[in-house]
């Protein structure tokens, strides 16, 4: 199975700063159709995992223009450019060019 | 507005059996791949099983195997879980999400415990 390793996996970030999150995975994520099947979710406290990214960067409806995906291969990044206190929480990333689909460890993000 | 309802969790002894159900509306249902997701109580996330839009086709996790059958009823809109010889590893919450390599969660999820 393919291993999505993440790290940090705890980020203290201060309000209104950058944070980033690094998802690396042990084979390539490029699918036979060309598309690279990266995802990233969020899970709020309490609450069900939320689509966040797919496709590497492509951002779902709603999701605020803060947050932005990016990478190639098996190197992928999270990035929210000014941290708010709904970011609170811990967000996954996940292949699903390989089976099975596989889901990376979590990264908690938290306020300082 | 898309949703995804999912029910019929409950606590159940090792070996036994449940049938989770998913009941979707605001979209059509008939032409997504549908997927199980769980949830374990360190918050590990795995995909579960799918199943392509007509029935036609369904991949499972290993570990699940000749244990669980996912099924869908379009005319319903609903997708289905049966989980046979359960066990104390099939503990989580159990999600159904729409698409199979990109999922959406859309529902609250249902809990599953095994447990004598």
């Amino acid at each position: 199975d393919v291993v999505m390793t993440q790290s940090p996996l705890s980020l203290p970030v201060t309000l209104g700063q950058p944070a980033s999150i690094s998802c690396r995975s042990s084979q390539s994520l490029v699918y036979s159709d060309g598309d690279t099947h990266l995802n990233w979710f969020q899970q709020r406290p309490g609450q069900s995992p939320r689509r966040l990214i797919y496709k590497v960067s492509n951002r779902d409806s709603g999701v605020p223009d803060r947050f932005s995906g990016s990478g190639s291969g098996t190197d992928f990044t999270l990035k929210i450019s000014r941290v708010e206190a709904e970011d609170v929480g811990v967000y996954y990333c996940m292949q699903g060019t390989h089976w099975p689909p596989t889901f990376g460890q979590g990264t908690k993000v938290e306020i300082k | 507005e898309v949703q995804l309802v999912e029910s019929g969790g409950d606590l159940v002894q090792p070996g036994g059996s449940l049938r989770l159900s998913c009941a979707a509306s605001g979209f059509t249902f008939s032409t997504y791949w549908m997927t199980w997701v769980r949830q374990t109580p360190g918050k590990e996330l795995e995909w579960v099983a799918n199943i392509k839009e007509d029935g036609s086709a369904k991949f499972y996790l290993d570990s699940v195997k000749g244990r669980f059958t996912i099924s869908r009823d379009n005319a319903k809109n609903s997708l289905f879980l049966q989980m046979d010889s359960l066990r104390a590893e099939d503990t989580a919450v159990y999600y159904c999400a729409r698409t199979a390599r990109n999922p959406e969660f859309r529902g609250q999820g249902t809990p599953v415990t095994v447990s004598s």
